[in-house]
């Protein structure tokens, strides 16, 4: 069955410092893999996902995550982390049959000043 | 988020009432679905249509029933629910329901339902 898992509910990052959300899955074939952000009271926003090719995928507002097939990990990451990445991420994983996509329980993350 | 609207943004309810919750979406896309996004549980898909086809329907009960009228519009009626049904209903669409391309589906801003 295809699963998504984030082991972290919170992650706690210092302003200006690198910010990893971590994101492991379980799919037969080929994984098609997302990240969605969600402010407060709004809905989720697209970030980056990773379908083929170079493992390295670079999304918006300076996010980026690698795929990492032996690991099956996703991981999300930022180099520097600004206050206002503060919210709640969710990692997905794209189901064949009938366009599902399945999500993770989501990661608080919390970036102080 | 202008891409997928969701009307009424904030909706109370009595168990008894009948309301219903409306997506549009801007994008030209031919896929939409409905989540339920409540706290500490990650979303749960409750419907999908493609081309105005429901697809799925993840076991949801029948007080939820949706409605699409063609591939820009969305409805979910309520009626008869229960307080444990509050939470964010999120509407979403792609440009089609994948056929093993990872279609990114966009969501909208949500309808944060309480029900008394």
């Amino acid at each position: 069955a295809q699963s998504v898992a984030q082991p972290e509910d919170q992650v706690n990052v210092a302003e200006g410092n690198p910010l990893t959300v971590k994101c492991t899955y379980s799919v037969s074939g080929n994984p098609y893999l997302f990240w969605y952000v969600q402010y407060p009271n709004r809905g989720l926003q697209f970030l980056l996902k990773y379908i083929t090719g170079d493992n390295l995928v670079k999304g918006s507002y300076g996010f980026e995550a690698e795929f990492n097939k032996s690991q099956t990990s996703f991981h999300l990451k930022k180099p520097s982390a600004l206050v206002s990445d503060s919210a709640l991420y969710f990692c997905a994983v794209f189901y064949n049959q009938g366009g599902k996509l399945i999500f993770g329980q989501g990661t608080e993350l919390s970036v102080k000043p | 988020e202008t891409g997928v609207t969701q009307t009424p943004r904030h909706l109370v309810m009595g168990m008894t009432n009948k309301k219903s919750l409306k997506c549009e979406q801007h994008l030209g896309h031919n896929a939409m679905y409905w989540y339920k996004q409540s706290a500490k549980k990650p979303l749960e898909l409750m419907f999908v249509y493609n081309f105005k086809e429901q697809t799925e329907n993840n076991s949801v009960p029948s007080r939820f029933s949706p409605e699409c009228p063609n591939s820009s519009h969305l409805f979910l009626h309520l009626h008869t629910l229960q307080p444990e049904d509050s939470a964010l209903y999120l509407c979403a669409s792609s440009q089609d329901t994948g056929g093993g391309a990872g279609e990114t589906q966009y969501f909208g801003p949500g309808t944060r339902l309480l029900v008394l």
